[in-house]
C-alpha cells in the first residue's frame, strides 16, 4: 500500500496565483515526520520542512505555508502568489521509524508545478 | 549548514565498465547515508541504506553485487555501478542523515549515469 499519495501530477498556474499541493499519508506509527522537498529542474532536492506527529501547528515560512491535519492524515502545502521560481516537482515524503525500524523515507509520487509568466 | 556533495555530477561510460559515484557530507557527520534512483518523471526510489562501519542494506530487487555501496567514514560513502549496462543510466542521487538530528535527509546534487 503506497504510504504518501500526491494525487495531483501537475498544475500550472499563471504569476501570483495561489497554489496548493495535497499530500495524504498512511501509517500506524503515532510518532512520524512529515517532509516536504523541492526538486528544480537542476534536480537536487531542496528541503522545505519537517514536521513531526505531535506538532499540528500549521507552518509559515515566507510565501509558504503548510497545513497538517492528522484526522485527514494530510499534510498540506501552499505556495501564496506563486512565481516562475517556484516552477519544480515537489516531494512529500514520511518517516515512520518505529514501523520500518529506520529513517527511511518514503515518497510520494511527486507534483510538478509549472509558473506561466 | 547540512550541505550534501556529489562527485561527478555527470558521467559517461561505456557498456561494461565501472562507475563509481562519491557522496560528502561537508559539513557535519553522516552516520547513515541513503542511495535513490530516479527515472525521469517519477519519484525517488531507495536502493539501499548505508550505516557507516557497516554492510548496506539493500532494498528488494536491488542486485547487492551491481551496486556496491561503502560507507567507511561519517562523511564519505560510495557507490559503484559494476559492469554497467544502458539500462543502468539513470539519475543516483544520495542523501545523508545527520548524526544527532535523525529524522532529517539531506540531499547531494545527484549524478546523471548515462550508459551507451
Amino acid at each position: 500500500a503506497q504510504k504518501v499519495t500526491q494525487a495531483q501530477t501537475e498544475i500550472s498556474v499563471v504569476e501570483k496565483e495561489d497554489v496548493t499541493l495535497d499530500c495524504v499519508y498512511e501509517t500506524r506509527d503515532t510518532t512520524y515526520y512529515l517532509f516536504w522537498y523541492k526538486q528544480p529542474p537542476s534536480g537536487e532536492l531542496v528541503f522545505l520542512i519537517r514536521r513531526n506527529s505531535f506538532d499540528e501547528q500549521n507552518e509559515i515560512s515566507g510565501r509558504y505555508s503548510w497545513n497538517f491535519q492528522k484526522s485527514t492524515s494530510s499534510f498540506n502545502f501552499t505556495i501564496t502568489a506563486s512565481q516562475v521560481v517556484d516552477s519544480a516537482v515537489y516531494f512529500c515524503a514520511l518517516s515512520d521509524p518505529w514501523t520500518t525500524n529506520d529513517y527511511k523515507l518514503s515518497f510520494g509520487a511527486g507534483t510538478t508545478v509549472t509558473v506561466r509568466a | 549548514g547540512a550541505v550534501v556533495s556529489q562527485h561527478p555530477s555527470r558521467v559517461i561510460c561505456k557498456s561494461g565498465t565501472s562507475v563509481k559515484i562519491e557522496c560528502r557530507s561537508l559539513d557535519f557527520q553522516a552516520t547513515t547515508m541513503f542511495w535513490y534512483r530516479q527515472f525521469p518523471k517519477q519519484s525517488l526510489m531507495l536502493m539501499a541504506t548505508s550505516n557507516e562501519g557497516s554492510k548496506a542494506t539493500y532494498e528488494q530487487g536491488v542486485e547487492k553485487d551491481k551496486f556496491l555501496i561503502n560507507h567507511a567514514s561519517l562523511t564519505l560513502s560510495t557507490l559503484t555501478v559494476t559492469s554497467a549496462h544502458p539500462e543502468d543510466s539513470s539519475f543516483y542521487i544520495c542523501s545523508a542523515r545527520r548524526t544527532g538530528f535523525s529524522d532529517t535527509q539531506y540531499f547531494g546534487p545527484g549524478t546523471r549515469l548515462t550508459v551507451l
